[in-house]
């Protein structure tokens, strides 16, 4: 069955950095477009990123542009995301979801991974 | 780019039926298909409706999607309702290089 975990998450200082993963099983990982969303404690979800299933073509919400990085590694099955000068607002469970269709863009998620908590503070 | 607005929470007694909306701020509500999750404390999101009215395969029937033009909206109806349909429900859609726009997200309380 389609499986996505993620890791990399934890406790963070300010203007640290983090590499965040997401191991994909059950699914052909390259035929599929991937995206990261995140969901602050309490606070509703807001998608950071996109990338096609070739990884070339990428997408960020304008508030995430310049501070987050999406990238894939195909032959490891593997979705990542780096974010740089974290700060206390970046405090998040992140997730990772896949885009049901196979070899196109839907526009929405499913299934999503269970997600990995980074929490910024000194 | 567009906002969805829901309302905050909605309550309903089990066994009634319920309504969520979801508002778009700009451009047609019927542009770009709007999405439905359900996310239950501790959980993450899995998707009731898709592509405005479709269910996924698993979801019962009682829950349902809509678009109105004339309101610029989406919906979610759930009818006989039940205690473990209580959760959080997000409204999602999309445009162009923007792929997820989440509504503020709807608690359901089922009492």
């Amino acid at each position: 069955q389609v499986q996505l975990a993620e890791s990399g998450g934890g406790l963070v200082k300010p203007g640290g950095s983090l590499r965040l993963s997401c191991a994909a099983s059950g699914f052909t990982f390259s035929d599929y477009s991937m995206s990261w969303i995140r969901q602050a404690p309490g606070k509703g979800l807001e998608w950071i990123s996109y990338i096609s299933g070739g990884g070339t073509t990428i997408h960020y919400a304008d508030s995430m542009k310049g501070r987050f990085t999406i990238s894939r590694d195909n032959a490891k099955n593997s979705l990542y995301l780096q974010v740089n000068s974290l700060r206390a607002e970046d405090t998040a469970v992140y997730y990772c979801a896949r885009d049901p269709r196979h070899s196109s863009s839907s526009g929405w998620f499913d299934p999503w991974g269970q997600g990995t908590l980074v929490t910024v503070s000194s | 780019n567009f906002m969805l607005t829901q309302p905050h929470s909605v309550s309903e007694s089990p066994g009634k039926t319920v309504t969520i909306s979801c508002t778009r701020s700009s451009g047609s509500i019927a542009n770009n298909y709007v999405q439905w999750y359900q996310q239950r404390p501790g959980s993450s999101p899995t998707t009731v409706i898709y592509e405005d009215n479709q269910r996924p395969s698993g979801v019962p029937d009682r829950f349902s999607g809509s678009i109105d033009r004339s309101s610029n909206s989406a919906s979610l109806t759930i009818s006989g309702l039940k205690t473990e349909d209580e959760a959080d429900y997000y409204c999602q859609s999309y445009e162009s290089s923007i792929r997820g726009v989440f509504g503020g997200g709807t608690k359901l309380t089922v009492l």
